[in-house]
């Protein structure tokens, strides 16, 4: 039982260029969600996906665009990475509908876009 | 609106003191629960303690409680006995249970020392 896994660990992107942050989990959870964090700011929901087939945004989803491939799999899109997405990302799952609410997070990506 | 205050950006407490990281959050929402995350830095965030908005009994784990008080809006953390391994950033979060959002609080950097 993995938990909440994430790739790449890190990256190092050049301004415009794009890439996907793939995340998925083994918990049979419902629920995932991608947040950023960043010094100071503490941990700011991007989008979430509360069931398989449906996203939402959260407080920062400008720049960014997400798949739920599966009831396993949330993926995050940079389509043009700007530096002021140079962060470090985490992604989690909660199994809200059957009471758990309790979220489980990976180990995080750190992106630098320069 | 959901908000979680933490007021001390940063905290040091004496290994085997004890130390309370405080909060505080405003919603007009009845039922939630609260949490506690520590994250040390090996960047993994990990649960600490949880409390149910509806149980007026403060959450207990080892050496890790909590004071919740309803009323206040308020959910401080106390850790006993601290440890080295306690060093992390500590973050306060809470959900309300008609909701998929979590709702963080900016963190607090505790150090032990030795």
């Amino acid at each position: 039982n993995a938990g909440v896994t994430q790739t790449p660990k890190f990256q190092v992107l050049k301004t415009g260029q794009s890439m996907t942050l793939q995340c998925a989990q083994d918990m049979n959870h419902n629920s995932m969600y991608w947040y950023r964090q960043d010094p100071g700011m503490g941990l700011r929901l991007i989008y979430y996906s509360a069931s398989e087939g449906t996203t939402d945004k959260g407080e920062v989803p400008n720049g960014y665009n997400v798949s739920r491939l599966n009831k396993r799999e949330f993926s995050l899109r940079l389509e043009s990475a700007a530096p002021s997405q140079t962060s470090v990302y985490f992604c989690a799952s909660s199994d809200i509908p059957r009471g758990n609410y309790e979220q489980y997070f990976g180990p995080g990506t750190r992106l630098t876009v320069t | 609106a959901q908000t979680v205050t933490q007021s001390q950006p940063e905290m040091s407490v004496q290994e085997a003191e004890t130390v309370t990281l405080s909060c505080t959050y405003d919603t007009s929402e009845n039922n939630y629960y609260l949490f506690w995350y520590k994250q040390p830095p090996s960047r993994q965030m990990i649960l600490v303690i949880r409390q149910e908005a509806y149980k007026q009994q403060n959450a207990t784990e080892n050496r890790f409680s909590v004071n919740f008080q309803k009323a206040a809006k308020s959910f401080s953390l106390k850790i006993s006995d601290s440890q080295l391994g306690d060093t992390a950033m500590y973050f306060c979060a809470f959900m309300i249970t008609t909701g998929n959002q979590f709702y963080f609080g900016t963190g607090t950097s505790l150090t032990v020392i030795p």
